[in-house]
């Protein structure tokens, strides 16, 4: 089945360090996402990604965070000049083009410490 | 803006069934979703409903009233793999994020 893969699995990175994070969507899925869930807590939307542009933010998603596509199969989460409260895990998402596109699959997340 | 309410936690035994209920308030509702997430895992897509009723996928089922602004998750015949956190979520209008809820964290006792 196919699956959303993300990397690395953990990182532990020093307040103020800049992180990227990685994912390989699903290959035939237009739609890509970046949600975080702090420990504990609930899940939250950052962004989503469409025909090569941001398509929706969440409040959080400010000017500390972007997104790129830098090839036909990866989306990467850079996190600037990272905080303490940037510890959380990370997951990336995503789903196809249909009219529903109800279904958004996740990967297994992005564990960051900042420390 | 949107919320959504859920009960915190819910324990039931083995071979039992339970239901996760799940409120919400947006504006634009577009459809309500159920995801499961085990320790640590990804959230696992379960169900999905955009209309009024009963949507049945094997021991699963997800109930929508959009007039109630409420839907339920049963889950039939509790195995102790279903341990885990359920998580109903919405999506308003067009737009394809969810906002999730906080989440019910189901234990099944033997």
């Amino acid at each position: 089945e196919p699956e959303v893969t993300q990397t690395p699995s953990h990182q532990v990175t020093q307040m103020g360090q800049e992180v990227i994070l990685r994912c390989v969507p699903i290959s035939n899925h237009l739609y890509f996402y970046w949600y975080r869930q702090i420990l504990g807590q609930k899940v939250e939307f950052l962004v989503s990604f469409y025909n090569n542009e941001i398509s929706e933010k969440s409040e959080i998603f400010d000017d500390q965070f972007s997104v790129e596509r830098p090839d036909g199969s990866n989306f990467t989460l850079k996190i600037r000049s990272t905080k303490l409260e940037d510890s959380a895990m990370y997951f990336c998402a995503s789903s196809d083009d249909s009219s529903s596109g109800n279904t958004i699959y996740f990967g297994e997340g992005s564990w960051l410490t900042v420390v | 803006g949107q919320s959504l309410e859920q009960p915190s936690e819910v324990t039931a035994v083995e071979g039992a069934i339970v239901q996760i209920n799940c409120t919400y308030q947006t504006s634009g509702f577009y459809g309500l979703s159920w995801y499961q997430q085990h320790d640590g895992g990804a959230p696992t897509f379960l169900s999905y409903n955009a209309l009024d009723g009963l949507e049945e996928t094997g021991r699963f089922s997800s109930f929508l009233s959009r007039s109630d602004s409420y839907g339920y998750l049963l889950l039939q015949e509790l195995q102790m793999k279903d341990s885990a956190s359920y998580f109903c979520a919405v999506r308003k209008g067009s737009a394809r994020q969810l906002t999730f809820g906080s989440g019910t964290q189901l234990t099944v006792l033997p």
